[in-house]
């Protein structure tokens, strides 16, 4: 199976910071990997599909790259409404979908 | 508007059996292959189950293999996950997703998730 590990596991961040959170595939999964963003007994949103694709209607300072087994997400300025846990998502090795651990982001 | 309401989760003792529906609409249901995913109470995303659009064919995570089934009634609208020798360890909030295909260019993503139903496995 393909494991997910993101990093962070946790990060605390300013209004305005450039928040970046990687996650790193136990193999390579080409570009095969999406992003969601989970808000407090909220379900999952899609944020960024494909490594680098904005779900539309997702605001731009969101973004992700990276192919291979390293990626990245970018949060260009935080918003405060940004607080949440982020979570990648390869489907490589479908139809067998794996998710990071995720990382919680809070506002410092 | 897309929406996906689960429903059917509840208390069930260790050993039991409980059946979760998944009500759509906004879509044509039958076009799409559905997801089940879990997450335990603090804890992240677990992928349970998916089944394609005609329900022909269904996949499981090892973890729910042959404990668990995925369903569909698309002259219904409707996603189905019948657990049973329930654990301890299947304490999770259940959502049902919708994947969306773009297969020429290999690109999966859930787009809508349901509100969540909690199960909880306890004596």
């Amino acid at each position: 199976d393909i494991q997910m590990t993101q990093s962070p596991s946790s990060l605390s961040a300013s209004v305005g910071d450039r928040v970046t959170i990687t996650c790193q595939a136990s193999q390579d999964i080409s570009n095969y990997l999406n992003w969601y963003q989970q808000k407090p007994g909220k379900a999952p949103k899609l944020l960024i599909y494909d490594a680098s694709n904005l779900e539309t209607g997702v605001p731009s300072r969101f973004s992700g790259s990276g192919s291979g087994t390293d990626f990245t997400f970018t949060i260009s300025s935080l918003q405060p409404e940004d607080i949440a846990t982020y979570y990648c998502q390869q489907y490589d090795n479908l139809p067998r979908y794996t998710f990071g651990q995720g990382t919680k982001l809070e506002i410092k | 508007e897309v929406q996906l309401v689960e429903s059917g989760g509840g208390l069930v003792q260790p050993g039991g059996s409980l059946r979760l529906s998944c009500a759509a609409s906004g879509f044509t249901f039958s076009s799409y292959a559905m997801s089940w995913v879990r997450q335990a109470p603090g804890k992240g995303l677990e992928w349970v189950s998916a089944i394609s659009g005609s329900g022909g064919s269904t996949y499981y995570a090892d973890s729910v293999k042959g404990r668990f089934t995925i369903s569909r009634d698309n002259s219904k609208n409707t996603l189905y996950l019948q657990m049973n020798s329930l654990r301890a360890e299947d304490t999770a909030v259940y959502y049902c997703a919708k994947e969306t295909r773009i297969r020429l260019r290999h690109i999966y993503y859930f787009d809508y998730w349901g509100q969540g139903t909690l199960v909880t496995v306890s004596s």
